[in-house]
Parts: C-alpha cells; structure tokens; sequence
C-alpha cells in the first residue's frame, strides 16, 4: 500500500537551532516528492519539487534532499516566521497525490 | 495569473441540506484534486479529476459526496445530506501534469450546524 509517513510529529526549536524533518515513502514506482508548507487557516504553499536520489533543492534556511526511501528538509538558522506544518506528499502509480501527516514547527525567539 | 481559486471560503450549512463547493483551477491546468481536512489532522485525498473525467475518487464516501471537472467552467464539490461530521475544512489544487506540482487554494469551510 502507497503511504508516506513524516517525522517528528511535532519540533520545536530555539531561533537560530538547526534541525530535520523526515519524510519516509512506499510507493511503487516514485514519480517526484513534494514538500508544502501550511500556515494555520491557510492552503499549503508549495516548496519544492524533488524527482531523484542525490538532488537537492534550497530556498532561503530550508534545504530539500532526497534518498531512494525518504526525503529531509533542513533548516538552518530558524526564525519564528518558519514556525508552519511541513507537509510532503509524493504521486502515487494511479497519479493521485498522497500527503503525508505533517511536521508541526514552532520556532522560539 | 490567478492561483486557484475556491468560493465560498466559509459555508454554513444546517443538517441535511446541499453543499457546494467550487474550485477553479490556475490557467493551463486540466489536473485537480479535492482533500478534506479536519482540524488539527493532515490532509485526506478525495478525488482526482482531469477535464470532463474522474479520474480516481476512492477517497470520497461513496454516498452524498460527488464531484465533477466539466469542460467548461470550475470544478464542483457537491455534498448531499450534511451531517455534523461532514465539517471540515476542503482543499481544492491543481496541476499542470500528473508529475509537476500541484497548487492549492485557500480552502472553503464548512460548518453543519
């Protein structure tokens, strides 16, 4: 069965402590990942786009990798601006597309 | 270029009437898909739609939920018969291709009274 599953549940940071989310899938067949940031009330923001092992992709403190078997975003130097759920989501062989559960962050002044 | 659009935002609705929810797409994409959010859950897939096709809804109730993308026009949530548990927040995104990204909307609430 396609599933993604996302690690911590819930991270919270100091300003300025470095971290990583984890994004673990089992789909047959990966076609790209995604990762989403979702502010409280809001639709999902679209991060990035990750379509093989080894790529990476930067915008601003975040940093998206990709391994055969799951996904990290970094971030470095956090601000209390980057405090959103992160969510990450991959197509499944029947092209819908699955989201993961999500990482809660707060980031602390 | 408009990102997607969905109207209403919020939807007050009493037990057992019809809801509608309306989802126009960004310009060039023939993709959409629908999730329902509960709060403080993450996002559930419902349906997949290309123009004037369903293209997979194993995620929507099989009963009092239906959608449609028809050729012309927004694409359309119809919830027959709310009930209490249909609240929820609905997200409506849509995408270029099947690989590309998808794009979301602001979502519409709705709250069965």
């Amino acid at each position: 069965e396609d599933q993604v599953t996302q690690s911590p549940e819930a991270l919270r940071l100091q300003e300025g402590e470095s971290s990583s989310l984890n994004c673990s899938y089992t789909v047959s067949g990966l076609r790209g990942l995604f990762w989403y940031r979702q502010d409280p009330g809001k639709g999902p923001e679209f991060l990035f786009t990750l379509y093989s092992a080894g790529e990476e992709k930067e915008k601003e403190r975040l940093k998206a990798t990709l391994t055969k078997k799951e996904s990290f975003l970094h971030i470095t130097a956090p601000k209390p601006e980057d405090s959103a759920t992160y969510l990450c989501a991959v197509p499944t062989s029947y092209d819908k597309v699955i989201f993961g559960p999500g990482t809660s962050l707060s980031v602390i002044p | 270029n408009a990102g997607v659009m969905q109207n209403p935002r919020h939807l007050v609705r009493r037990r057992g009437q019809e809801a509608r929810l309306r989802c126009s797409p960004m310009k060039g994409h023939s993709h959409v898909y629908w999730y329902r959010q509960l709060p403080e859950e993450g996002l559930k897939f419902m349906v997949y739609l290309q123009k004037e096709n369903i293209i997979d809804e194993s995620g929507m109730p099989k009963e009092r939920f239906s959608a449609e993308f028809p050729k012309e026009g927004p694409s359309i949530l119809r919830i027959q018969q709310v009930v209490r548990g249909d609240s929820a927040a609905y997200f409506c995104a849509s995408s270029l291709t099947t690989r590309t990204e998808a794009f979301f909307g602001q979502g519409t609430r709705l709250t069965v009274v």
